[in-house]
């Protein structure tokens, strides 16, 4: 089935560090890939995503690329801030035609001054 | 501003009890989803709905049903809660359409407690 597999957390970092978080996928097909992530008491929001292989989706200095080869969809960032502490989510949506998207088990990032 | 809400943040209820999670969206989305959140679980699908008066059920629907009356709301019904029912719900919709097609919205979640 499909299936999406991110790097345990929590994640601690000093500010200004570089951020990677893993995320491999198994999947039908090609699917798109999205990160999310969710700040403190709230919902999930879209940080950003690819729809094809070799996409980079990128905001707010996140980058990801879409690896086929690898299967991978790894986030990162080049300095990590404060405000970027919260839970990020590495999920698919993996039939055409489908609005399901399964998500990966999440991994919370600390950002300390 | 794209919006989802969800009717409570925070609920307190007792085994036995019916409960009723509402969730609204006002940008005329077609699809609606119902997850749960549990630490170390991420995110599961328990329902979802692609059409008024339409739904399917998700990867954990047991112990649950949905309402989907009119477009804009979707409801989560737990017929008889449970302690295990316990969790974070949070609601979700979609366009079917281009442009923001294939990103879900979120609303802000509400925090269920089943004693």
């Amino acid at each position: 089935g499909n299936s999406v597999t991110q790097m345990e957390g929590p994640v601690t970092l000093s500010e200004e560090a570089f951020l990677t978080i893993n995320c491999t996928y198994t999947a039908t097909g090609y699917p798109s890939l999205f990160w999310y992530v969710q700040y403190p008491g709230e919902g999930l929001q879209l940080l950003l995503k690819a729809t094809k292989a070799d996409d980079k989706g990128s905001n707010k200095g996140f980058e990801a690329t879409y690896r086929k080869e690898t299967t991978s969809f790894h986030l990162e960032k080049g300095s990590v801030q404060v405000s970027d502490s919260a839970v990020y989510f590495c999920a698919l949506r993996a039939l055409s035609g489908s609005e399901k998207l399964v998500f990966g088990k999440g991994t919370k990032l600390t950002v300390n001054p | 501003d794209v919006k989802v809400t969800q009717s409570s943040r925070y609920l307190v209820k007792r085994t036995g009890e019916k409960v009723f999670l509402e969730c609204v969206q006002d940008m005329d989305h077609e699809n609606m989803f119902w997850y749960r959140q549990d630490p170390g679980l991420g995110l599961r699908l328990i329902y979802f709905s692609y059409d008024v008066k339409m739904k399917e059920k998700g990867d954990i629907p047991e112990g649950y049903s949905v309402s989907r009356e009119k477009k804009e709301r979707f409801s989560l019904i737990l017929e008889s809660a449970s302690t295990n029912q316990t969790s974070m719900y949070l609601c979700a919709s979609s366009s079917s359409g281009t442009g923001t097609r294939n990103e879900q919205f979120f609303g802000p979640g509400t925090r269920l407690t089943v004693l």
